[in-house]
């Protein structure tokens, strides 16, 4: 699907111990979005990027920071995780139409 | 901030029944996705709707967006158990250096009784 990979598909970890999520892209598009998703939420944008070293926060950025060191990279970090960022995360891309992909998903617990 | 409202929440329904979800804003849209996400699977784009009124179909599938670009809907005829799934629709909340900005609604969750 799109050439897009998250690591790690599911992790637990403890409150106030740091994560980082990667998504990985291997067709060089430019728009590259981090999303939670939690149940009667959908899908909330966390943070975006719109090109090498260019992001963005979206509607639920706290607590959370993002880089883009390569095309192909997007990480997503939790500094100090807390129990309310339980979630499913999910990285998309946006190719050259109006269409995002979205890569499998990281199911992280934070106990 | 821009919200869509989806509705129902959850819907049940006896295979070959119809199905349909709404999605409603106080605000125009500029247009409209909808994503379909597959139980323990990630969402799938299904279309966009942009001009007012528009109505687009994929086989028993029927996408429509209102005069006023308020609302639209997706309605799946005869479902099959292929179809059981959360639905989402998106709106496009801007588009600042040409990073399009996705909000969702909360999602409509289709399961079938075979």
């Amino acid at each position: 699907d799109a050439g897009i990979t998250q690591s790690p598909r599911h992790k637990v970890t403890e409150t106030g111990t740091p994560v980082t999520l990667r998504c990985h892209q291997t067709e060089n598009h430019r728009y590259m979005y981090w999303y939670r998703q939690d149940p009667g939420h959908g899908l909330r944008l966390i943070h975006y990027s719109y090109g090498v070293k260019d992001t963005d926060k979206g509607e639920v950025s706290d607590g959370y920071s993002v880089s883009r060191s390569k095309t192909e990279d997007f990480l997503l970090t939790l500094e100090s995780a807390t129990s309310s960022q339980t979630s499913v995360y999910f990285c998309a891309i946006r190719g050259g139409g109006v269409t995002q992909y979205f890569g499998p998903g990281t199911r992280l617990t934070v106990l | 901030g821009q919200q869509v409202m989806q509705i129902p929440q959850y819907q049940h329904v006896q295979e070959g029944e119809d199905f349909t979800t709404y999605c409603n804003s106080s605000t125009t849209l500029s247009n409209i996705q909808w994503y379909k996400q597959r139980p323990g699977g990630h969402p799938v784009f299904l279309i966009q709707l942009v001009k007012s009124g528009e109505v687009k179909k994929q086989k028993r599938l029927t996408f429509q967006f209102g005069e006023a670009k308020k609302n639209s809907s997706l309605h799946i005829t005869a479902t099959q158990t292929t179809d059981v799934g959360t639905y989402f629709c998106a709106e496009e909340n801007s588009h600042f250096q040409g990073a399009q900005k996705l909000v969702f609604g909360q999602g409509t969750r289709l399961t079938i009784n075979p």
